[in-house]
């Protein structure tokens, strides 16, 4: 069945840093991969996106290209703000059996 | 801005009670997800529902668990009666989910949870 395996938390890094959370999954087909964001107390949000093979996702300096011949998304952001500290979730669909598979969640944490 | 909406915030309940939580899904959305989130397991999906239908619920405990679309603009899943292990935040989201033979699976859109304390 589809899944998907991203690295376990917390990661801490300083204000400036690099960042990179690894995600790679299991699916049949070609499923739609996104990277979610749920800061303290709320729900998650749509970080980023991709939809096919070799696409690169991008919004508020993260990143994150679909590689099908690895079968990784992983997120990247070349220097990291506290503001963005909160849990980062790797999701899967495809569009056939209208189910989203999460990740487990890598939570981050930017010291200033 | 339109959002997804879920009633209650927190609930605390005794064991044994029934606990009722509400969502109101995206108008025009046709698929609502309910999910469970804990330290222990993360995100676990619960039951989905598109066009109103369940889709699936085989990560439900069914003896206690129910979820239904009782119209196009309220979800609701139910627990009875509630266990202290069913102490979790449940998510509610929705989503214009393509046909089958689309290749692009729209995004969900997420409620802001409802926190459940079971003494």
């Amino acid at each position: 069945g589809n899944s998907v395996t991203q690295m376990e938390g917390p990661v801490t890094l300083s204000e400036e840093a690099f960042l990179t959370i690894n995600c790679t999954y299991t699916a049949t087909g070609y499923p739609s991969l996104f990277w979610y964001v749920q800061y303290p107390g709320e729900g998650l949000q749509l970080l980023l996106k991709a939809t096919k093979a070799d696409d690169k996702g991008s919004n508020k300096g993260f990143e994150a290209t679909y590689r099908k011949e690895t079968t990784s998304f992983h997120l990247e952001k070349g220097s990291v703000q506290v503001s963005d500290s909160a849990v980062y979730f790797c999701a899967l669909s495809n569009s056939g059996t209208y189910k989203y598979i999460f990740g487990t969640g890598t939570r981050l944490k930017v010291l200033a | 801005d339109a959002r997804v909406t879920q009633t209650p915030r927190h609930k605390v309940t005794e064991m044994g009670q029934e606990v009722t939580m509400r969502c109101q899904p995206i108008l025009g959305h046709n698929t609502v997800f309910w999910y469970r989130q804990t330290m222990m397991q993360g995100l676990e999906l619960l039951a989905y529902f598109r066009n109103r239908a369940p889709l699936d619920d085989s990560g439900m405990p069914k003896d206690r668990f129910s979820a239904e679309m009782p119209d196009a603009t309220l979800a609701t899943l139910k627990i009875q009666p509630s266990e202290p292990r069913d102490s979790a935040v449940y998510f509610c989201a929705s989503g214009l989910v393509p046909p089958a033979t689309s290749s692009y699976a729209g995004e969900l859109f997420f409620g802001e949870g409802s926190r459940l304390t079971v003494l």
